[in-house]
């Protein structure tokens, strides 16, 4: 199975300043079937990118989805108080379906 | 709109059964597969298996085979999703999802299951 690496674990921003979080694959991901979810406490995941860069409906554009084959990151332009949350990467591209362990974007 | 609605919370204890249910509306029920997720207390996600509701085919994590069995009820557009011989590692938040144009765009609610 593809087994994922999310780094960092946490990190600490403050609002208007950018978050760069990175998904590492142990093997190449097929087709880049790549998505992120964002997470909040007592909430079911939400959808932000799939296919490693496209925009889930509703998402804004601050958040961006890039990379392809092993390496992956989202990006958030300019944090917004509502983005501090968990977010984790899923492949879904080859059985069984994995995600990372999540990385938990915190306000400094 | 697309609607998952699962049962609600659950406390087994170990060695029991726990059977949750996802019923669906919003769109035609036999076009998607459903998923299952579970999340541990202050833990990741976790992809337990699909069922494609048209067929009743199923597609089981290997951890999770032999004891983890989804079915369907067309009649009424709802998933189940059963684990048997409860553990405490069992204990988690259960999710089942639908694919949108990929992956899970529409998500249940949660069902706590509790095995203590």
């Amino acid at each position: 199975e593809i087994v994922l690496t999310q780094s960092p674990g946490t990190l600490s921003l403050s609002p208007g300043e950018r978050a760069t979080l990175s998904c590492r694959a142990s093997q190449s991901v097929s087709s880049n079937y790549l998505a992120w979810f964002q997470q909040k406490p007592g909430q079911a995941p939400r959808l932000l990118i799939y296919g490693a860069s496209t925009r889930a409906t509703g998402i804004p554009d601050r958040f961006s989805g890039s990379g392809s084959g092993t390496d992956f990151t989202l990006t958030i332009s300019r944090l917004e108080p509502e983005d501090f949350a968990v977010y984790c990467c899923q492949q879904y591209g080859s059985s069984p379906i994995t995600f990372g362990q999540g990385t938990r974007l915190e306000i400094k | 709109q697309v609607q998952l609605v699962q049962s609600g919370a659950e406390v087994k204890k170990p060695g029991a059964s726990v059977k949750v249910s996802c019923k669906t509306s919003g769109y035609t029920f036999t076009t998607y597969y459903i998923h299952w997720v579970r999340q541990a207390p202050g833990q990741g996600l976790e992809w337990m298996g699909m069922i494609d509701p048209s067929g009743g085919s199923t597609n089981y994590a290997q951890k999770f085979q032999g004891r983890v069995t989804m079915t369907r009820d067309t009649s009424t557009s709802t998933v189940y999703m059963e684990v048997s011989s409860l553990k405490s590692e069992d204990t988690a938040v259960y999710y089942c999802a639908r694919p949108g144009p990929q992956t899970f765009d529409y998500w249940g609610q949660g069902t706590l299951v509790t095995v203590s």
